[in-house]
């Protein structure tokens, strides 16, 4: 079964202010990653985080961590309408286990 | 510079036809994995392939088969389409096998199954 859960399953807002979008999962893990998917496209890798570390910054994006809430955000400021995708996050365990990957959410950025 | 390369993009088939879908990657990595979405979820895992010679079930393995045919090359057989195989089928591919690094993706295989 999946593990990382998205939330919202959809968010719309208007150009320039900030998205957020929440992911939860439910066992311990290694690493936790985001991924956006454009529309018709594959997925493309935004920022893994480390179970030990509580944030990351990339560009305009920043990414928190809280392992004892087993949840994280993703946080893209001053939104632009080339943001309107869906966004994934995939949560790593230790050893060779694959990826496992939420159900997104679709952040559409209007103009 | 191509990355993960599928084929092909689109395909319709009729129930119970066989089908193999392709992937490369030029990156010289030794995991690749085949996942399928659907709409509201997600990506799940079918098959993946930690080295080269190896394949392991994912969650959604029945009515598919692969093969690691070299390092570069990972292919997906449906060997009696069904519809509920209608979906996007996406190959991906990192340096190493586990889950501790980014997952390349190709732009995947449009299926659907009448």
């Amino acid at each position: 079964s999946q593990q990382g859960e998205e939330d919202p399953q959809a968010l719309s807002i208007q150009e320039g202010e900030n998205a957020t979008m929440n992911c939860s999962y439910k066992t311990s893990i290694n690493n936790l990653q985001w991924y956006r998917q454009n529309s018709g496209r594959g997925l493309v890798h935004l920022i893994l985080i480390r179970s030990n570390e509580r944030e990351k910054h990339s560009g305009r994006l920043r990414v928190t961590l809280d392992t004892s809430k087993k949840s994280s955000s993703l946080l893209i400021t001053a939104s632009r309408a080339a943001d309107t995708a869906s966004y994934f996050c995939a949560s790593g365990a230790s050893g060779n286990t694959p990826l496992v990957f939420g159900k997104g959410t679709r952040l559409s950025v209007i103009a | 510079n191509a990355g993960v390369t599928q084929t092909p993009k689109f395909q319709v088939l009729k129930t119970g036809q066989s089908m193999t879908l392709q992937c490369a990657q030029d990156m010289n990595h030794n995991s690749m994995y085949w996942y399928r979405q659907d709409p509201g979820m997600g990506l799940r895992l079918i098959y993946y392939s930690a080295s080269e010679g190896t394949t392991d079930k994912g969650e959604v393995p029945n009515g598919y088969n692969v093969s690691r045919l070299n390092k570069r090359e990972f292919s997906l057989r449906l060997e009696s389409a069904a519809p509920s195989q209608t979906s996007v089928y996406f190959c991906a591919s990192t340096l190493i096998g586990g889950s501790n690094q980014p997952q390349h993706f190709g732009d995947g295989t449009r299926l659907s199954i009448l």
